[in-house]
């Protein structure tokens, strides 16, 4: 099973900063990376799929890079509305399906 | 618009069993392979099955194996989970999550909350 860690688990941000958030696979994932934002009491939503693909409708600000095992979401100047838990999610070698424990980006 | 829309959770009692639906709409569901995915309270996310477009291949996460069995009806555009022998530790918010073309897990519905408790 593919573990992976996401740090920081939290992080303290103000509105128009930069949030890097990191994922880093127990074994190499090659692109197979995505990111999901979910905020209270919603439904996770697809941000990044294949490492640096931004979903259908996700703002530029959002960006993702990386391959094999170290992986980054950033937030290049965040808006009150990122504030919210974000997950990785591999699919490279499965089953399982995994995600890592989330990072929450609070204020 | 693509919609996907969960139900049958609630209360049940540890060994009990329950079934969720998800109802899908606004696209070919035909097409995409689907997933269930959970969230017990407070927790991150936890695939737990997966299923073909066409029933081909059906996976399960080891901590439900053997006692949920996920199944589609195509023809009524909808996404099943058996689930039996449940225990208090199956307790969480319970997501049917479409895959796209290329995206993983690119729509989600609203989740349905099961709690397992005497």
């Amino acid at each position: 099973e593919i573990v992976l860690t996401q740090s920081p688990a939290t992080l303290s941000l103000s509105p128009g900063e930069r949030a890097t958030l990191s994922c880093r696979a127990s074994q190499s994932v090659s692109i197979y990376l995505s990111w999901y934002q979910q905020k209270p009491g919603q439904a996770p939503r697809l941000l990044i799929y294949d490492a640096s693909n931004r979903a259908t409708g996700i703002p530029a600000r959002f960006s993702g890079s990386g391959s094999e095992t170290d992986f980054t979401l950033t937030i290049s100047r965040l808006e009150p509305e990122d504030f919210a838990v974000y997950y990785c999610h591999q699919r490279s070698n499965w089953p399982p399906l995994t995600f890592g424990g989330g990072t929450k980006v609070e204020i | 618009e693509v919609q996907l829309v969960e139900s049958g959770g609630g209360l049940v009692q540890p060994g009990g069993s329950l079934r969720l639906s998800c109802a899908a709409s606004g696209f070919t569901f035909s097409s995409h392979e689907m997933n269930w995915v959970r969230q017990a309270p407070g927790k991150g996310l936890e695939w737990i099955s997966y299923i073909g477009s066409n029933e081909s291949s059906i996976f399960y996460a080891d901590s439900v194996k053997g006692r949920f069995t996920i199944s589609r009806d195509n023809a009524k555009n909808s996404l099943f989970l058996q689930m039996s022998s449940l225990r208090v530790e199956d307790t969480a918010v319970y997501y049917c999550a479409r895959d796209g073309l290329w995206e993983p897990f690119d729509s989600w519905g609203q989740g349905t909350r099961v709690t397992v408790s005497s």
